[in-house]
């Protein structure tokens, strides 16, 4: 019973380096979700999408990109890695919008220096 | 916009005590809320929701909260503290798009 699953755990980047993060759910869940985590500061959206297709920017989608091209995969694209995206790094997957939950991967920390 | 706002940042607890974090949403309609758990290195799991099926939600772990529309509060609360509660707590509440998360409450629990 995999859940969500994301890719790597951990990652150290040097400033302008690019990568991907990944994140898979076997749910057959429509919307997904990238979320970023800070120290004393909630969880923020970056991105997110209702569907394979269509994707949404969230409230800090700056230096970010992603794409959905499969229900189950919605990777997360760092082009050029900056240190105020040292981070972790959440993704989730919902079935619908309103009173379901969002369910969580563990997290990737990305420490760019 | 929807959101939410949880007071204090960091609340201590003896074990066996009461828990109490307290949440306040902003929205001109009944929100669904959530309160989720997160465990050190952990990612979030979900302790109880509101649907508006009920005012008292009970959740997983013995925790509950109560809808308050006319104090717009969704305060999470559990009688008696263990010290596997030891953990961060999230409120969040969801408009459109994902869930809108407040900055979160650090539990510790002295024995």
């Amino acid at each position: 019973n995999a859940g969500v699953t994301q890719t790597p755990k951990f990652r150290i980047l040097k400033i302008g380096q690019s990568m991907t993060l990944q994140c898979t759910q076997d749910m057959n869940h429509n919307y997904m979700y990238w979320y970023r985590q800070d120290p004393g500061m909630g969880l923020k959206l970056i991105y997110y999408s209702v569907g394979a297709g269509i994707t949404d920017k969230g409230e800090v989608p700056n230096g970010y990109n992603v794409s959905r091209s499969t229900t189950e995969d919605f990777p997360l694209r760092l082009e050029l890695a900056a240190p105020s995206q040292t981070s972790v790094y959440f993704c989730a997957s919902s079935p619908l919008h309103g009173n379901t939950e969002a369910f969580f991967g563990q997290g990737t920390r990305l420490t760019v220096v | 916009a929807q959101s939410v706002t949880q007071l204090g940042s960091h609340v201590s607890v003896s074990e066996g005590a009461l828990v109490l974090l307290r949440c306040n949403y902003s929205s001109s309609v009944p929100p669904y809320l959530f309160w989720y758990v997160q465990y050190p290195n952990q990612g979030l799991q979900l302790l109880l929701k509101y649907t508006s099926a009920a005012t008292l939600v009970k959740g997983i772990n013995g925790f509950e909260a109560e809808f308050k529309k006319s104090e717009t509060s969704f305060h999470l609360t559990k009688p008696s503290a263990h010290m596997s509660d030891a953990a961060e707590y999230f409120c969040a509440v969801r408009p459109n798009g994902g869930l809108s998360f407040g900055a979160g409450t650090t539990v510790t629990v002295r024995a």
